[in-house]
């Protein structure tokens, strides 16, 4: 079972810049089934990046996924208002198809 | 519009049972996989279960594994939990969501079991 570590836990930054969140798997995973998520409070999460690197539909292209092997990473190149949110990592090659802790983005 | 809406939540005591329902509209699920992930209260996601379209393959997670059941009726467009022998720490609200990547997922139903 690959469990997954995002960090940091808390990423303190303001509107306009640079976001980087990490996702390390204890064992490889193939990055063809590596996604993104965004939630808000009170709110369902979205999909923001599959396989990786993939935008998901509507997704602007302020986020970016990278990575391979056990490394992943989320940028946000420059940040919104609208992306202070917390972000989850998932393999979804599978079973279990597991979760990171997440990183919460604040102000 | 395109949603997907489950139902079926409530406040149970520890060892009973609900079943819960996601319905999809303005949305094709009938070819697609289907989930079912958790989120605890303050807590962070949980998966909890995958079916396949046809389903031909089911998945649990260990938490769950024995006394959680899922299926779906494509005919109805629709995703079911059977959860049975709760406990305290299955309380959260629970989500459906389309796919292997969970491009769509509903707003979720809240599941409370307490004495």
């Amino acid at each position: 079972e690959s469990v997954l570590t995002q960090s940091p836990g808390t990423l303190s930054l303001s509107p306009g810049e640079r976001a980087t969140l990490s996702c390390r798997s204890s064992q490889s995973v193939n990055s063809d089934y590596v996604a993104w998520y965004q939630q808000k409070p009170g709110q369902a999460p979205r999909l923001l990046i599959y396989g990786a690197s993939s935008r998901a539909t509507g997704i602007p292209d302020r986020f970016r996924g990278s990575g391979s092997g056990t490394d992943f990473t989320l940028t946000i190149s420059r940040l919104e208002p609208e992306d202070f949110a917390v972000y989850y990592c998932q393999h979804y090659d599978r079973s279990p198809k597991g979760f990171g802790g997440g990183t919460k983005v604040e102000i | 519009e395109v949603q997907l809406v489950e139902s079926g939540g409530g406040l149970v005591k520890p060892g009973g049972s609900l079943r819960l329902s996601c319905v999809a509209s303005g949305v094709t699920v009938n070819t697609y996989s289907m989930s079912w992930v958790r989120q605890a209260p303050g807590k962070g996601l949980e998966w909890v279960s995958f079916i396949s379209s046809s389903s031909n393959y089911i998945h649990y997670a260990e938490s769950v594994k024995g006394r959680f059941t899922v299926s779906r009726d494509n005919a109805k467009n629709s995703l079911y939990l059977q959860m049975n022998s709760l406990t305290a720490e299955d309380t959260g609200v629970y989500y459906c969501a389309r796919d292997r990547t969970l491009d769509f997922w509903g707003q979720g139903t809240l599941v409370a079991v307490s004495s």
